[in-house]
């Protein structure tokens, strides 16, 4: 199957720091790549749809100017987490899209 | 309601039990239905497809009853290694999946 890879796997940062995770398909191009956010014990929650050359779709509830995505090729799709807080801290997943979708491996973040 | 609702678990089973899991969608106008799993700390891998006909894959079986919108998941015979949370999820077009929280089952020698 396809490949979707995510940097970085693990994060801690302070809070009020800015942090940004990439998701990269690795054999395959994806005009369309999907955010998620992941809270212990909860399900996954998207956030928000990543479209190559055009704006992200947010969904509801999810601040646009705090999650920022950019998706600039057809191969990376980036979030930027700002001025983060403790209540940001969770598992964000990244997912591509040929066919089916697949997820990339996870990027685990921590503020402080 | 919740869009996709899953009993948490855990089921607790031995090695060679069988065990089904549950899982009710809000949404008649779905179109897709799937059983991903997730290891714990992992992203989630598809199991499999679920088709209103039924369909099975080795030790594992799903079926799916569109009048009351209710998905199921049997696995027989299970190994220490289905040791996971089982995620149900509903996609009503495009792309766009719906994720249940998750039944997790605990496979004890």
């Amino acid at each position: 199957g396809a490949v979707v890879s995510q940097h970085p796997s693990w994060v801690i940062c302070k809070s009020g720091t800015s942090v940004k995770i990439e998701c990269r398909s690795l054999d395959f191009q994806a005009t369309t790549m999907f955010w998620y956010r992941q809270f212990p014990k909860q399900s996954l929650m998207l956030m928000a749809t990543s479209n190559e050359g055009s704006k992200a779709t947010y969904e509801q509830g999810v601040e646009k100017d705090k999650f920022l995505i950019n998706h600039a090729s057809l191969t990376l799709s980036t979030l930027t987490v700002t001025s983060a807080h403790p209540e940001d801290s969770s598992f964000y997943i990244c997912s591509a899209w040929p066919n089916e979708q697949f997820f990339g491996p996870g990027t685990r973040l921590t503020v402080l | 309601r919740k869009e996709v609702e899953q009993d948490p678990g855990p089921f607790n089973v031995p090695e060679g039990a069988t065990v089904a899991f549950n899982c009710t969608y809000s949404n008649s106008a779905s179109q897709s239905f799937f059983w991903y799993r997730q290891d714990c700390r992992k992203e989630p891998k598809l199991l499999m497809s679920v088709y209103s006909s039924g369909n099975e894959d080795g030790r594992f079986t799903a079926q799916l009853n569109r009048a009351s919108q209710y998905i199921s998941l049997l696995i027989r015979d299970s190994k220490l290694s289905d040791s996971a949370t089982y995620l149900c999820v509903v996609s009503s077009g495009y792309s766009t999946l719906t994720f249940g929280k998750g039944t997790m089952l605990l496979v004890s020698p």
